[in-house]
């Protein structure tokens, strides 16, 4: 599976997009980039996944750039809700699952 | 629906005891997998399965069995608990398909003196 690299932490506006990224520079043709967010010490939760598109759905939008070596998930309009430890994944379907360090965001009023 | 229920939430033990926690899903996903998570970190895989009566190690296996005999159980042993599995476990499940959605439990807290 290909390793991914995002900061540590990032911080947003409140109201404001929230603009997280990730390197994934030795993807594969056929791995899938997934995002998941983690709120305090609950269950991860899976937010948007995508291949080559770029992919958006109710809660994010995903921007996977055109070599793949990198993606953005964007949360359009940043809540305090929104604070959490969010995930890049890329893997190989359908079995292993690694989740790295994260992004912690923090979204200030 | 209950979706991934895991039991217990939170066990105190002491070194070298052995304990059992239970991950149960009532989605008829064939995927499940166990995690580890220590203070601070990401979530570490520990074990996980493709179907009914089938495992596989992941990146941190040792010191770790699990077994499952049913679809919709995953268990996770420790025969000889260390305080270095001090942590919080997860487990998951996902349908078999190329969607990468994980539903996961609450977690179990594990604290080994």
């Amino acid at each position: 599976d290909a390793k991914t690299t995002q900061p540590p932490s990032m911080d947003c506006a409140e109201g404001r997009a929230a603009n997280l990224p990730c390197n994934h520079s030795t993807i594969s043709g056929n791995e899938y980039v997934y995002w998941y967010r983690q709120i305090h010490s609950q269950g991860p939760q899976y937010i948007i996944h995508g291949l080559k598109n770029n992919e958006t759905n109710e809660m994010a939008s995903l921007i996977i750039t055109e070599d793949r070596k990198s993606s953005t998930l964007i949360l359009p309009h940043a809540t305090l809700r929104d604070t959490a430890v969010y995930y890049c994944i890329v893997r190989v379907p359908p079995n292993d699952m690694r989740f790295g360090a994260g992004t912690r965001l923090t979204v200030k009023p | 629906n209950a979706g991934v229920t895991q039991t217990p939430k939170f066990r105190v033990l002491k070194t070298g005891q052995s304990m059992t926690l239970l991950c149960a899903q009532d989605m008829n996903h064939e995927y499940m997998y166990w995690y580890r998570q220590d203070p601070g970190m990401g979530l570490r895989l520990i074990h996980y399965s493709v179907g009914e009566g089938t495992t596989a190690k992941g990146e941190v296996p040792d010191g770790y069995n699990v077994s499952r005999l049913k679809k919709q159980n995953f268990l996770l042993g420790l025969e000889s608990a260390a305080p270095s599995q001090t942590s919080v476990y997860f487990c998951a499940s996902r349908r078999q398909a190329n969607t990468g959605e994980l539903f996961f439990g609450e977690g179990s807290r594990l604290t080994v003196l």
